[in-house]
């Protein structure tokens, strides 16, 4: 079935450099994305969203960037910093089918070298 | 505040007992879910409830039972658990309003739960 999926299970990058966590998605009709961080035994935690009518948003030191012609999404996190080290979660919605439900990718893990 | 709040923290029940999860939010938000996490997995949707009706359920076995009591308020009462149904159990509520094009759903720390 279609499913939202990630490339690379985890991520390694050293303290102050740039990361770049990609997701890829087969559902065309999806047109809601959200990224969520979850830290070791906590809950998901919204970083940022975008909709299918924008290619790109910013937000504090990330930015999410939306190609629908490929079906990606990518998080760019800016300036890496260990408290960033987490499991990055992409996930879609299809608002015009009237679910009101989120179905997650698998998952990135990012761990940030000092 | 984006608060969700899960009680309890963790919980370790046998196969014969019978538990109940519960989850508050005080952000007005009309949709509430329950989402099931098992070890270095994403969350899997369980159960949806919009304005205290339940509008899904995701084929979720019977030994689980949601709740509503008032739009404030979630439980997920547990019964007759296998030990495969150990997992982190999470809570999340949303605005839910349909002229909204966005869905943010905000989660609480969730129940680690393990079956003996």
């Amino acid at each position: 079935g279609e499913s939202v999926g990630l490339h690379l299970p985890t991520l390694s990058v050293q303290e102050g450099d740039n990361s770049i966590i990609n997701c890829a998605y087969s559902n065309s009709a999806s047109d809601y994305f959200i990224w969520y961080k979850q830290e070791s035994g906590k809950g998901p935690q919204f970083i940022i969203d975008i909709r299918s009518n924008m290619d790109k948003r910013q937000g504090q030191r990330v930015t999410v960037l939306l190609n629908k012609t490929v079906k990606h999404l990518s998080l760019q996190i800016a300036a890496t910093q260990p408290g960033d080290s987490a499991v990055y979660f992409c996930a879609e919605n299809m608002r015009n089918t009237g679910r009101r439900a989120l179905t997650f990718g698998s998952g990135t893990r990012l761990q940030v070298q000092p | 505040d984006t608060e969700v709040t899960q009680t309890p923290k963790h919980l370790v029940m046998g196969m014969t007992n019978k538990k109940s999860l519960k989850c508050e939010q005080h952000m007005g938000h009309r949709a509430m879910y329950w989402y099931k996490q098992k070890a270095k997995k994403p969350p899997e949707l369980m159960f949806v409830y919009s304005y205290e009706k339940l509008s899904i359920n995701e084929s979720v076995p019977s030994r689980f039972s949601p709740e509503c009591p008032n739009s404030s308020l979630l439980n997920l009462h547990l019964h007759a658990l296998q030990p495969e149904d150990s997992a982190l159990y999470l809570c999340a509520s949303s605005q839910d309003r349909a002229a909204l094009a966005k869905n943010i759903q905000y989660f609480g720390a969730g129940t680690r739960l393990s079956v003996l």
